[in-house]
Parts: structure tokens; sequence; C-alpha cells
């Protein structure tokens, strides 16, 4: 597509669900990233996929946390018995590769509440 | 902790005047990315440096680097109403590719 697309825009959630998130990079964009922006703050490395390597997982907060990469493209986010901590605005990012010599282009992020 | 911070925090200026952001990091770098945002959504690209670069311009953007001081600054000269947003840096360390973005400067340009 165009640009990058993240779904859904907004997720309200109860306590304790799970939740999937999903994203789809720009055709051709080997390397996806994920971050979590809480209000009024700045951007929370989460995860980062490039090509078939293994994925760097080291920002993910928690075991509740996990993403995969479906061939290379569509990516999802899934947050397992969440809690209310985890409301916070969920960005997607892709870029030609991981390298960042190349900018990243960001979706809309879905925001996502936990009550 | 942050691999950037910018300061300052917020920025309240008057239309048509510059506004300058700074930004430091504690690591060696690839390079240094500069994204605005605008109402706590998807970020948008402005300008990258590299490391083996000090100064590079888009419009009305200027983008220094000094990489003695591990800094960064961005520059918007003749500030628009529109320009009011969010600004953000962020780095790789060097050897790495996990892009670490700063806390962001809040600007607001007042018409």
């Amino acid at each position: 597509g165009a640009g990058v697309s993240q779904s859904p825009s907004n997720k309200v959630t109860e306590k304790g669900k799970d939740v999937e998130l999903r994203c789809d990079p720009i055709s051709g964009h080997t390397a996806l990233y994920w971050y979590r922006q809480s209000l009024g703050q700045g951007l929370e490395f989460l995860i980062y996929f490039q090509g078939n390597s293994a994925p760097d997982k080291s920002g993910l907060p928690s075991d509740r946390f996990s993403a995969e990469r479906t061939g290379g493209s569509v990516s999802t986010l899934t947050i397992q018995r969440t809690q209310q901590e985890d409301s916070a605005v969920y960005l997607c990012a892709s870029s030609l590769m991981v390298s960042s010599n190349y900018g990243y282009t960001f979706g809309s992020g879905t925001r996502l509440t936990v009550v | 902790s942050q691999q950037g911070e910018e300061d300052p925090q917020a920025l309240s200026i008057q239309e048509g005047e510059n506004a300058t952001m700074n930004c430091s990091y504690k690591t060696s770098i690839n390079n240094l990315q500069w994204y605005r945002q605008n109402s706590g959504r998807g970020l948008v690209h402005l300008i990258l440096i590299r490391s083996n670069e000090r100064e590079k311009h888009s419009g009305r953007l200027r983008v220094t680097l000094d990489t003695s001081k591990k800094s960064s600054s961005l520059l918007i000269t003749a500030s628009r109403a529109a320009d009011t947003a969010s600004y953000f840096c962020a780095t790789d360390a060097a050897g790495g590719f996990k892009t670490i973005f700063g806390a962001g400067t809040r600007l607001f340009v007042k018409a």
C-alpha cells in the first residue's frame, strides 16, 4: 500500500483480555518496528523485524507481549491478559532496510485503552 | 535510559520567529533523525543526518550534528502556526539497529 496501515485505530478492552494489533507495512519494506507511546511521553522501543532474521525482542516489557511477522509482511502484536498500564498508543513503522540510513514511515497507531 | 534526550521539553514562540531544539545522546551513532508528531499519532520523518555530516538543510529546517559533543540541533526558521507539534530525535547506536527516540520537544507557535 501507499503507507503503513494499522488496525484497529482504537481499541477498548477489559483488563485481563487478550488483544491483537495489526500492522501492514509498505510493500517492499523489509524492516518493521513496533513502538509504544504513553500519553505525553516519548516512544518506547518494543521490537523490530528485519527480513527473515530473528527479531530483536529486547524492548518487550513482559512475557505477556509477543509479536510475529508472517511472510515478511504483515505483523501482529499480541498482548495477553492486558493490564491498565498497557494503555498507550502502539505505533508501527517500516523502512526499506533495518539500517536507519533510511527514514521510517509510521502508521497512525492503535490507541489501546484497558478498562 | 533514553539514548536521545531533547531540550527544551516545551517551547512557545510567535509566528515568524525561529525555533531551536536540541538533542543529546549517549553512545556513538550511525546517524540521527528528526521526526514531527501531530496530535499524538503517527510520526513524520523530517530529516536524517549521517555521523560523518555536520549540517544538513531541508526547506526551512536546518540540522547540525556535533559528534564530539554527542548533540544535534534542529532549527526551524520563520515558524508558522502549522509547525505546532512535538519534535523527536532518534538515534541508532553504531553497530546496532534499534532506533531509540527521545522524549520530544513540544513546540507551540502562536499566530
